[in-house]
């Protein structure tokens, strides 16, 4: 079973900042199959990124994955009001299809 | 347009079942997996399973195994999760969410269980 662990838990950042989100697995993620998700408040959730670095359509090229190994990161160059929200890392190459436990990018 | 609509929200006793359903619109509602995650208050999203609606096929996760059911109407292009013997930490709102791949890709690779799109969400409260 991979375990994914993200990190921080919160990132405390003024707009404009870089943010820069980490998600570890506990094992190799076949085939680059981690996506990130952002989460608003009282919203579901929305694919961001898919196959580890590939932006879901219609999502800003501000938004920007990579992995190096077993540890992935999402990158926002530049936080736009709109970012501030929960993110969650999720791996679908293997059962239990689990999601990290997410970091919420607040408004510093 | 692609969009899963949910029903309203429930409020049900501990020991009921509570039954929840997601209506697809937009694309071809046997192409793809149907995925329910859920999100308990201030909590983060947990995985529940998949029902391939062109066959009926579940896969639930070991959490959920013996208390979860997942099925679909496919003349309606509707699919329902239906969870038995509620607990107060039941307490949650449950997501559909459509996958990414469709079922020939995911029969063929293994790939699923990207959640490409979700609907808004069903709030269910377990309280006595």
């Amino acid at each position: 079973e991979i375990v994914l662990t993200q990190s921080p838990g919160t990132l405390s950042l003024s707009p404009g900042e870089r943010a820069t989100l980490s998600c570890r697995a506990s094992q190799s993620v076949s085939g680059r199959a981690l996506a990130w998700y952002q989460q608003k408040p009282g919203q579901a959730p929305r694919l961001l990124i898919f196959s580890a670095s590939s932006r879901a359509t219609g999502i800003p090229d501000r938004f920007s994955g990579s992995e190096s190994g077993t540890d992935f990161t999402l990158t926002i160059s530049r936080l736009e009001p709109e970012d501030f929200a929960v993110y969650y890392c999720q791996q679908y190459s293997s059962s239990p299809r689990a999601f990290g436990q997410g970091t919420k990018v607040e408004i510093k | 347009q692609e969009q899963l609509v949910q029903s309203g929200a429930e409020v049900k006793k501990p020991g009921a079942s509570v039954k929840v359903s997601c209506k697809a619109s937009g694309y071809t509602f046997t192409d793809y997996y149907l995925h329910w995650v859920r999100q308990a208050p201030g909590q983060g999203l947990e995985y529940m399973g998949w029902i391939n609606p062109s066959s009926g096929y579940t896969d639930y996760a070991q959490l959920f195994q013996g208390r979860v059911t997942m099925t679909r109407d496919t003349s309606i292009s509707t699919a329902y999760l239906e969870l038995s013997r509620l607990r107060s930490d039941d307490t949650a709102v449950y997501f559909c969410a459509r996958d990414y791949f469709r079922v020939n890709t995911a029969m063929r690779t293994g790939l699923h269980s990207l959640f490409y799109f979700w609907g808004q969400g069903t709030m269910v409260t377990v309280s006595s």
